[in-house]
């Protein structure tokens, strides 16, 4: 079973739209992270929720909203794309607070916004 | 804000040679992590640190936590094609009370050639 899983894989879209990323993970963990890589492959943090609470809020255009609805899902919405938001961006878990606070990674979407 | 600079970019070498990298960072961190990303997948967890000093092994793969807290290093030993992807190190300071952000370096391309 997938520990971590995100859908869509691939999501291509017209600039101007707006998309949903779906996230949930069956770890039993309680906080959860989007993360974006780039084309230069770098991986900066977005958001991170605990208990459906959010924690972590980058300087992230406020396009980007994440719902929680429960601790094991952490969706991702995209308001009015732009070409900027093309990378692929990664949905992470974690058991927050604990000393091997590990975030385990999902597949991965990757959003092409033409 | 920290900044974690990772060396080298890429990498080319032969099967059977000994793999090296390594991060260092502008401040200390109390927990090191290395991950590999395969093509077309999320960041997997290879090595945990969480002590200065600290020098763990998983299988080929042998990881430090330097005595400073402000840089660590990776070994993969007598390389095999499978080896091939991007290493990561990740960075996280926590505190008594909450747990800090993970600051991931720009990665390191290995390619391993029969």
């Amino acid at each position: 079973d997938t520990a971590v899983s995100q859908t869509p894989k691939y999501l291509v879209t017209q600039m101007g739209n707006d998309k949903s990323i779906k996230c949930e993970q069956n770890l039993g963990h309680d906080t959860m992270y989007w993360y974006k890589q780039d084309s230069k492959k770098f991986l900066k943090i977005m958001f991170s929720y605990n208990n459906k609470e959010l924690i972590i809020n980058e300087t992230v255009p406020n396009r980007f909203s994440p719902k929680s609805p429960d601790k094991a899902h952490l969706n991702l919405h995209i308001n009015s794309l732009e070409l900027g938001d093309s990378a692929v961006y990664f949905c992470a878990s974690s058991q927050g607070g604990a000393r091997d606070n590990i975030q385990y990674f999902g597949a991965g979407t990757r959003l092409s916004v033409l | 804000g920290q900044q974690l600079n990772q060396s080298p970019q890429s990498m080319f070498i032969q099967e059977g040679e000994d793999v090296s990298m390594n991060c260092t960072s502008s401040s200390i961190f109390n927990t090191w992590l290395w991950y590999k990303q395969d093509p077309g997948e999320g960041p997997v967890l290879l090595i945990a640190l969480y002590k200065a000093g600290e020098l763990t092994s998983n299988g080929r793969l042998t990881a430090q936590f330097g005595i400073t807290r402000k840089d660590s290093f990776l070994n993969i030993s007598a390389s095999i094609p499978s080896d091939v992807g991007i290493y990561f190190c990740a960075g996280r300071f926590d505190l008594s009370d909450s747990w800090g952000k993970l600051q991931f370096g720009a990665g390191t391309q290995v390619v391993v050639t029969p």
